[in-house]
């Protein structure tokens, strides 16, 4: 069963444009929601990350923003570059469950110069 | 570099054959996991490692064998490979349980005919 859903499968954006890429969960135990971005050949790196008590958090042009209550959070990426063109793929992690971490489907971004 | 280091790179078996893919890491590290990645499944959890000399199964552990050799060695095992374990397979580790930075391997793409 996927307990993280995630949309859309791929995503071609202009040069400057606004990436966005959203997750829904299910379980409410989760306690830790990250982004995990990957290049071809490569393997995920931690992009950035939440938690639940907090509505948006900013790391440059990147931002993402969660629902508590509709239990959805997406990445934005804004002022969208060549060099963003990756898999994107959200997270969500149950601390008492140790640092499982369960996967969303990921995303292609593919930003166009 | 500090990290974690997969061998092979690529590996193409015949049905029936086995194999072991070898993770190792350089940080310290107390945990260490096993994923296998498929398009539009995103990262599933094969077999995870909490603390040196403890293994367990994750979400998709059959048809797989792992072996925590010490702290810094966490090694995945296919007894008898079958074509639906053709799939890129990543090798992580973490501080441990609390942690929240999971580094990952390059990936071992494995091909079985």
């Amino acid at each position: 069963q996927q307990q993280v859903k995630q949309s859309p499968q791929s995503l071609i954006v202009q040069k400057g444009g606004i990436s966005i890429i959203n997750c829904a969960y299910e379980n409410t135990a989760f306690d830790y929601f990250p982004w995990y971005q990957q290049f071809p050949g490569k393997g995920p790196a931690l992009l950035i990350a939440i938690r639940p008590d907090v509505s948006e958090k900013k790391e440059g042009r990147f931002t993402i923003s969660f629902n508590k209550s509709a239990k959805q959070f997406s990445l934005h990426i804004m002022d969208s570059q060549p060099g963003d063109s990756a898999t994107y793929f959200c997270a969500a992690r149950r601390l008492e469950y140790g640092n499982k971490l369960v996967f969303g489907a990921g995303t292609i971004l593919r930003v166009k110069s | 570099n500090a990290g974690v280091t997969q061998t092979p790179k690529f590996q193409v078996l015949k049905t029936g054959q086995s194999m072991t893919l070898q993770c190792a890491q350089d940080m310290n590290h107390n945990s260490m996991y096993w994923y296998r990645q498929d398009p539009g499944m995103g990262l599933r959890l094969i077999y995870y490692s909490a603390s040196e000399g403890t293994t367990d199964k994750g979400e998709v552990p059959n048809g797989y064998n792992v072996s925590r050799l010490n702290k810094r060695e966490f090694s995945l095992r296919l007894e008898s490979a079958a074509p639906s374990q053709t799939s890129v397979y990543f090798c992580a580790s973490i501080t441990g349980v609390g942690a929240n930075v999971l580094t990952f391997g390059a990936g071992s793409r494995l091909t079985v005919l």
